[in-house]
């Protein structure tokens, strides 16, 4: 079962804009990842953000994490064309022997140029 | 450094078939976790290997299963493919024991049952 929901399911920008894709999740985490998938193919890391951080940054990629609100978002700014794929949000549960990551549905994102 | 690869590429299989997939893992990771990616949906996490061992397995049932080799190569075999079987398999290897951290991905296996 899917652990996330990721919200919008499917965003269309302009080249340029910034892009903001949010995650929520039902159980307590070890950490939130996030991975672009670029037509169906296999999956890239993107960034980690532990549970005990609220922010991150690589690049033209900023993280947030609410732990208390159970929910994280994604900040692509400055997009490009490249940057059309489908982006997951992966947690790792705190659960004791859980060694696994649960994904989102994912959210498709369109960069128009 | 070499990366995760996966074969084959695509596969096409008839119901009652069985199949097996290959990955190889990453140059110097230990753990081998497989997910299943179904049209539309994220990736589903089926099992996890490390050091030839499972080490966790998801909420599928026992015809999905797995080996480890000791250069940390995976198969996964599927028994009695059903048509909801068809989907994305990808293979995932990362370094580490008790925590799963950044997983590096294969271009994964398109399998298509009939």
């Amino acid at each position: 079962s899917q652990q996330g929901e990721e919200d919008p399911q499917a965003l269309s920008i302009q080249e340029g804009e910034n892009a903001t894709m949010n995650c929520s999740y039902k159980t307590s985490i070890n950490n939130l990842q996030w991975y672009r998938q670029n037509s169906g193919r296999g999956l890239v890391h993107l960034i980690l953000i532990r549970s005990n951080e609220r922010e991150k940054h690589s690049g033209r990629l900023r993280v947030t994490l609410d732990t208390s609100k159970k929910s994280s978002s994604l900040l692509i700014t400055a997009s490009r064309a490249a940057d059309t794929a489908s982006y997951f949000c992966a947690t790792e549960p705190l659960l004791q022997g859980a060694q696994k990551l649960v994904f989102g549905q994912g959210t498709r994102l369109t960069i128009n140029p | 450094e070499t990366g995760v690869t996966q074969s084959p590429t695509h596969l096409i299989k008839t119901r009652g078939q069985q199949v097996t997939l290959r990955c190889s893992s990453q140059s110097g990771h230990n753990t081998v976790s497989w997910y299943q990616q179904a049209l539309g949906q994220g990736p589903q996490f089926i099992f996890q290997y490390y050091r030839e061992e499972e080490n966790g397995r998801g909420n599928f049932p026992p015809r999905f299963s797995g080996l480890q080799f000791p250069n940390y190569s995976s198969e996964l075999n599927v028994n009695a493919l059903e048509l909801d079987d068809s989907a994305l398999y990808l293979c995932a290897s990362s370094s580490g024991t008790s925590r799963v951290g950044e997983q590096f991905f294969g271009p994964g296996t398109r399998l298509t049952v009939l």
